[in-house]
């Protein structure tokens, strides 16, 4: 167990609709990152967050937005949903602002979202 | 940025060594090398992770030649649960925030 927790489990979903995916950090972890894995795919770098700001941007659409909370749980938003966002969606945590020496990524297992 | 670049693929038996190596030509000096595995619809794992020489856990070991340009991940004895995805990763450095990027990954199968 990472002790990164994301919720939900499975999502489907129809086109055009909007969902909201929710990551909780292993405790003491400052830094939550977000990927997209397509099937087969590798990971994609969605976007990172250190202690409730954003850090950095990977291939994230604009449709898709995203934030870290107070209480340093993270939310991943994705609107007008196509069939090609049906992906695994990673969450990550570290301790420090970048994943350097003893503060590797802990990942989550993840959200499948399948759009229909 | 410092592209990683790895075999697509590898097949091994049970009871081998596997090693996979990892090119990373533009690694940037602060920068470490961390492996992690991933099986299917599982999040990756932290393997190991080192600078420069050789590191060693109760999993692989690392080794990283003086100039840093590759990295080689050596799985001792693997058995069929060894078979996942293999990703190589080094830190991306970015001005004003730090991006991590993963490679494609070595698809490691291991046969009985």
């Amino acid at each position: 167990d990472s002790g990164v927790t994301q919720t939900p489990k499975h999502l489907i979903t129809a086109t055009g609709q909007r969902v909201t995916l929710r990551c909780s950090p292993r405790s003491g972890d400052l830094s939550v990152y977000w990927y997209q894995q397509s099937l087969d795919q590798g990971l994609q770098f969605l976007i990172q967050y250190y202690n409730g700001e954003e850090r950095a941007k990977g291939n994230i659409l604009e449709r898709f937005s995203a934030q870290q909370f107070p209480d340093l749980h993270s939310e991943l938003n994705l609107s007008s949903l196509e069939l090609g966002d049906s992906a695994l969606y990673f969450c990550a945590s570290s301790v420090r602002q970048d994943p350097s020496y003893n503060s590797p990524l802990h990942f989550g297992n993840g959200t499948r979202l399948t759009v229909t | 940025l410092a592209k990683t670049t790895q075999p697509i693929s590898m097949d091994s038996y049970e009871g081998q060594e596997v090693n996979i190596t990892c090119s990373h030509n533009n690694i940037a000096t602060n920068d470490y090398i961390t492996w992690y595995q991933q099986f299917p619809s599982q999040g990756p794992r932290f393997i190991i992770q080192g600078y420069k020489t050789k590191v060693t856990n109760e999993v692989a070991s690392l080794f990283i030649p003086a100039d840093r340009k590759s990295s080689t991940l050596s799985l001792p004895r693997v058995s069929l649960s060894d078979t996942a995805v293999y990703y190589c990763l080094v830190g991306d450095l970015m001005k004003g925030g730090f991006k991590t990027i993963f490679g494609a990954g070595t698809r490691l199968f291991v046969k009985a």
